[in-house]
């Protein structure tokens, strides 16, 4: 059974700091990775999407990469800003029925001015 | 703007009525989810389907139900809501295939009491 680990479950840091989110999965048998973001009481707004042939993927400010045989996946936030805090969500997508997505439970992330 | 609309955004449902939730697409996605998130919990997959006129059976499918008449609409229901039931529910929608990201909805707030 597929697990998705985020670390840490909260983080706290001053504008303009660069930061990195951690997301490990437990099977390395993966067919790709998204990073989402939810902003309380709202959905989820996909960030990126990493295939898993793929290496990283980047957006503006956001830079995530993934190492698939070792099971894990960063998300960098670079110059960080207020509007970044938010809860920042890793999903693997993996095999079966139903290509099943399994998500982690989230970094909290709170960028203070 | 193309994406998943839900309804209704937030419901207080007394305990053994029955409600549906609803969900539409406008992508054009062959596979829907539904989804609900708790605290402490994460996101938990109820159903899905993989195309229209089909569904299969997720994490915690007992006490929902879930049909899929079209490409558009994945309508879930609750027959006899529990007080279990109060969640977060966030339905979602895919292209078909394992190399494509998921969309989500804005979500759908119940309350069972």
């Amino acid at each position: 059974k597929q697990e998705v680990t985020q670390i840490p479950a909260a983080l706290s840091v001053p504008e303009g700091e660069n930061l990195v989110l951690n997301c490990s999965f437990t099977d390395s048998a993966i067919y790709n990775l998204q990073w989402f973001r939810q902003d309380p009481g709202k959905g989820l707004t996909s960030l990126l999407l990493i295939q898993s042939s793929q290496r990283e993927q980047t957006s503006g400010r956001l830079n995530a990469s993934l190492d698939k045989s070792s099971g894990r996946s960063t998300l960098y936030i670079a110059a960080s800003q207020p509007g970044d805090s938010a809860t920042y969500l890793c999903a693997v997508r993996s095999g079966g029925s139903n290509y099943k997505l399994t998500f982690g439970k989230g970094t909290l992330l709170t960028v203070n001015p | 703007t193309a994406g998943i609309t839900q309804a209704p955004t937030s419901q207080i449902l007394a305990a053994g009525r029955s409600m549906t939730l609803r969900c539409t697409q406008d992508m054009r996605h062959n596979a829907m989810y539904w989804y609900r998130q708790d605290l402490g919990l994460g996101l938990r997959l109820i159903h899905y389907s993989n195309t229209a006129g089909t569904t299969g059976k997720g994490e915690v499918p007992d006490g929902y139900s879930v049909s899929r008449a079209n490409t558009d609409d994945f309508p879930l229901t609750l027959a006899s809501a529990v007080p279990s039931q109060t969640s977060v529910y966030f339905c979602a929608s895919s292209d078909s295939g394992r190399d494509y990201g998921y969309t989500f909805g804005s979500g759908t707030r119940l309350t069972v009491v």
